[in-house]
């Protein structure tokens, strides 16, 4: 079966700097692979997705992550972290092997960020 | 509307009541899916609809959950005899088309609390 496998539930940098959030999936098939991002009594909101085409994806409000197929990753990364991205960020895959058509989702990493 | 609707927002039902949780995803959008998060981990894949045929079930938990779309738009997800295990965020999403690259755009949830 499908997982996906998101090191650390918790990651803290300082206003300004580098933002990694890591992202692994198991799948003998590349999946298609998405970030979310979560605040507070919300939803989900789509930040990014990697379907086919170029490895580097950008997404909304800065944030970007690479699918590298020879080490199962799709890693979320942002070059300087700002208050308001203090969330809880979620990756997920879907494709042929996880029943197609559903999510499948890590189990998050919160994002917090110090001034 | 703008996006997908969920009711209620809040939910506190006593062990072994039944309730019924509603979505009205986007207009037009033919995937609509439940998932179920509980506090500290990702959402759970519960069931699939596209249109008003509910073509995956498989992660429904026990057969007190039910869920159905008659006229292929809102869907309600019921709960009988709730449990305190049922505790849990219930997330509803909706997707335009078919295929698994596609984007699900999520609801705020209902916080389903069982006593």
């Amino acid at each position: 079966a499908q997982s996906v496998t998101q090191l650390g539930s918790h990651v803290s940098v300082s206003e300004g700097a580098l933002v990694l959030l890591r992202c692994n999936y198991s799948s003998s098939v590349p999946p298609y692979l998405f970030w979310y991002v979560q605040y507070p009594n919300q939803g989900l909101q789509l930040l990014l997705k990697y379907t086919t085409g170029a490895t580097l994806v950008k997404g909304i409000n800065g944030f970007e992550a690479e699918f590298k197929k020879s080490e199962t990753s799709f890693h979320l990364t942002k070059p300087s972290a700002h208050m308001s991205d203090a969330a809880e960020y979620f990756c997920a895959v879907s494709g042929k092997n996880t029943g197609f058509q559903k999510l499948v989702f890590g189990t998050g990493t919160r994002l917090l960020v110090s001034p | 509307g703008a996006g997908v609707s969920q009711s209620p927002r809040y939910k506190v039902a006593k062990r072994g009541q039944d309730v019924a949780l509603r979505c009205d995803p986007i207009s037009g959008h033919v995937s609509l899916f439940w998932y179920q998060q509980a506090l500290g981990q990702g959402p759970e894949f519960l069931t699939y609809f596209q249109n008003e045929a509910q073509l995956d079930k498989s992660g429904l938990p026990s057969d007190r959950f039910f869920a159905e779309r008659p006229e292929g738009s809102v869907s309600t997800l019921k709960i009988q005899r709730t449990q305190q295990e049922d505790s849990a965020v219930y997330l509803c999403a909706s997707s335009l088309d078919r295929g698994p690259e596609n984007i699900q755009y999520f609801g705020a949830g209902t916080r389903l609390s069982v006593l």
